[in-house]
């Protein structure tokens, strides 16, 4: 069993609505949750992280975990066509080096 | 500000033959890694240098060597690819101080088919 599950999808959405990615993981250490977008052909780039439990908001995008549950969320709002990529979840335990990386969500925004 | 700049682009190997990735940071930051991305693998760990002059292995670590030449530059090998080393190879760095989150920040990657 992988450390981090994630659905790989693809999930193909109208421009405007939510997008809901999420992952589970069985490391109760992790405490570093991060986000990554990888456009097609390029190095995926940091997008949000948060420490341990609670929400974060940046602009149209929310991101939200679970330790209890061992589970985290990313929520798109109002998702544009620019927004069309592929999402990695990573996570670590702290003072650690070592990234644990799902294996990513291919979503598309239709316009 | 190039950030993390990978060489080759693209290269095409015959099984049994060797070749060496590049990475170059100038982010003065402390930590560099390799990854390997498969489809439906996600990202893998191969090696990671914590500081200049120290590697360690990571997941895969198989089939790959790999040398901080600086703190800079850490340039993966490969001594004798096979075809089960096809796949796309990031390298990436992060300054990996303190307590705080490793945020790593990835180069645009080479893609690697060994026939």
């Amino acid at each position: 069993q992988k450390e981090v599950e994630q659905d790989p999808g693809p999930l193909s959405v109208p421009e405007g609505a939510i997008v809901s990615l999420n992952c589970t993981y069985s490391n109760s250490a992790f405490q570093y949750f991060m986000w990554y977008r990888q456009y097609s052909r390029k190095g995926p780039e940091l997008l949000m992280y948060t420490y341990s439990s609670g929400n974060k908001e940046d602009g149209r995008f929310t991101a939200q975990v679970d330790k209890s549950s061992k589970y985290i969320s990313l929520f798109i709002r109002d998702s544009q066509p620019s927004d069309s990529a592929t999402y990695l979840c990573a996570m670590s335990a702290a003072n650690d080096y070592k990234l644990s990386f799902g294996a990513g969500t291919t979503v598309t925004v239709r316009a | 500000n190039a950030g993390v700049t990978q060489t080759p682009k693209f290269q095409v190997l015959k099984t049994g033959q060797s070749m060496t990735l590049q990475c170059a940071q100038d982010m003065n930051h402390n930590s560099m890694y390799w990854y390997r991305q498969d489809p439906g693998m996600g990202l893998r760990l191969i090696y990671y240098s914590a500081s200049e002059g120290t590697t360690d292995k990571g997941e895969v670590p198989n089939g790959y060597n790999v040398s901080r030449l600086n703190k800079r530059e850490f340039s993966l090998r490969l001594e004798s690819a096979a075809p089960s080393q096809t796949s796309v190879y990031f390298c990436a760095s992060s300054e990996a101080e303190g307590s705080g989150a490793n945020v790593l920040t990835f180069g645009a990657g080479s893609r690697l088919t060994v026939l």
